[in-house]
């Protein structure tokens, strides 16, 4: 059981490019979430999806932010030009469809935009 | 809007003190809290999950017990190790819903 997996663990971009971090949930788990944590600050929620179905995107940015979770293969959060203030660790979880299992966090992706 | 807090924020105890780590939440309609690790630059480790029907989970020198009523969680260390040194977060969830989580605290113990 190798766990939620994500990559890329490190990932640099230039101010205007795309970021695109992917997360594999752990076997069995079909539910996705994406946190983000911001330099000396908490984590905090921002999507919640399902195969193919996004659940609640409360704490998503109005724009450039986007995720998805295909019915074949990982779940990506596409971020579209990004700015400076972009630059965090971006968290992936997943939980089994089985309420009150708790979650099981990735290693997270940090992104840096210079 | 739920809110949680942990207290205190920082703490660096000798190693072989017993520690507790508080956590209180404003709203009490929870499913379940969960007690997680963060160690620099890392991801999370799931330490404790107690359901909103228990009182307490043990695993270990750890204990997290929960007070719903009231709106607080404590995080029990027993006989601390250099190696619990590490950033500690509650987080609550009201089903199988997104969690909250609280500021964290960060503890580190010296040999």
């Amino acid at each position: 059981n190798a766990g939620v997996m994500q990559n890329p663990r490190h990932l640099v971009r230039r101010r205007g490019q795309e970021a695109r971090l992917r997360c594999s949930p752990m076997k069995g788990h079909s539910h996705v979430y994406w946190y983000r944590q911001l330099p000396e600050e908490g984590l905090k929620f921002m999507v919640y999806l399902q195969k193919e179905n996004i659940i609640d995107e409360s704490g998503m940015p109005k724009e450039r932010f986007s995720a998805e979770f295909p019915k074949e293969g990982p779940s990506i959060l596409r971020i579209q030009q990004v700015v400076r203030g972009d630059s965090a660790a971006y968290f992936c979880a997943s939980s089994p469809p089985i309420v009150g299992y708790g979650y099981t966090f990735g290693s997270g992706t940090r992104l840096t935009v210079v | 809007k739920q809110e949680v807090t942990q207290i205190p924020a920082a703490l660096s105890v000798p190693e072989g003190e017993n520690l507790v780590l508080n956590c209180s939440f404003t709203d009490s309609a929870i499913y379940n809290l969960q007690w997680f690790r963060q160690d620099p630059g890392k991801g999370l480790t799931s330490l404790l999950l107690i359901q909103s029907s228990q009182r307490e989970q043990t695993s270990g020198r750890l204990n997290a017990s929960l007070d719903k009523s009231s709106g607080r969680s404590t995080l029990y260390i027993a006989a601390s190790q250099p190696g619990d040194s590490a950033t500690y977060l509650c987080a609550v969830s009201h089903n199988t819903d997104k969690l909250i989580f609280g500021t964290g605290t960060r503890l580190q113990v010296f040999p």
